[in-house]
């Protein structure tokens, strides 16, 4: 059965640090999201992004975050100077042909700042 | 704006038992709605969904019912067992909205003993 894979598992990095967050959705899937989930809190959207542009971001997903999908398989999240508040697990996720669609999620990254 | 509450955690239950989990939502348009479970150290699966009022989602022995009148979607499940100990979130997807967006609950600890 066909998934979302996201890589790294884990990442530990310094605060002030880039990093960069890989998926690889689900392959006829056209519409992606991130979300992401600070230890013991909700579940809270970040962005979605469709046709090569974002289509929705939150208030969470300011100046320091970007998206990219740089070729036809992967999707990818940077945080540009990473703060300790940034700690989170964050999950990618993809659905077919309309945002209406069931979003299938990735295993997600535990991302650490310190 | 919308949102989703879940019932307060963690349930904790012996094998076999009767489990509800309660979820309300308040929401400008007509949303789909969801449960998903996430098991420890896994990411988020699709447990079960409805799209429209008095629809019934149902897989794995659980189900939930859309109940527009109160604005419900409570999870249910006449058996449990100990692999059914996870978290359980209830989200909601805008119907008027075309990003995608999923609208999460604050997530119920499920914990099944034998």
């Amino acid at each position: 059965e066909p998934e979302v894979t996201q890589t790294p598992s884990h990442q530990v990095t310094q605060m002030g640090q880039e990093v960069i967050l890989r998926c690889v959705p689900i392959s006829n899937h056209l519409y992606f999201y991130w979300y992401r989930q600070i230890l013991g809190q909700k579940v809270e959207f970040l962005v979605s992004f469709y046709n090569n542009e974002i289509s929705e971001k939150s208030e969470i997903f300011d100046d320091q975050f970007s998206v990219e999908r740089p070729d036809g398989s992967n999707f990818t999240l940077k945080i540009r100077s990473t703060k300790l508040e940034d700690s989170a697990m964050y999950f990618c996720a993809s659905s077919e042909a309309s945002s209406q669609e069931t979003q299938y999620f990735g295993p997600g990254t535990r991302l650490l700042v310190l | 704006g919308d949102s989703v509450t879940q019932m307060e955690g963690p349930v904790t239950l012996s094998e076999e038992a009767f489990l509800t989990i309660n979820c309300t939502y308040t929401a400008t348009g007509y949303p789909s709605l969801f449960w998903y479970v996430q098991y420890p150290g896994e990411g988020l699966q699709l447990l079960l969904k409805a799209t429209k009022a008095d629809d019934k989602g149902s897989n794995k022995g659980f189900e939930a019912t859309y109940r527009k009148e109160t604005t419900s979607f409570h999870l249910e499940k006449g058996s449990v067992q100990v692999s059914d100990s996870a978290v359980y979130f209830c989200a909601l997807l805008d119907g008027s909205s075309n990003t995608g967006k999923l609208i999460f609950g604050q997530g119920t600890t499920l914990q099944v003993k034998p």
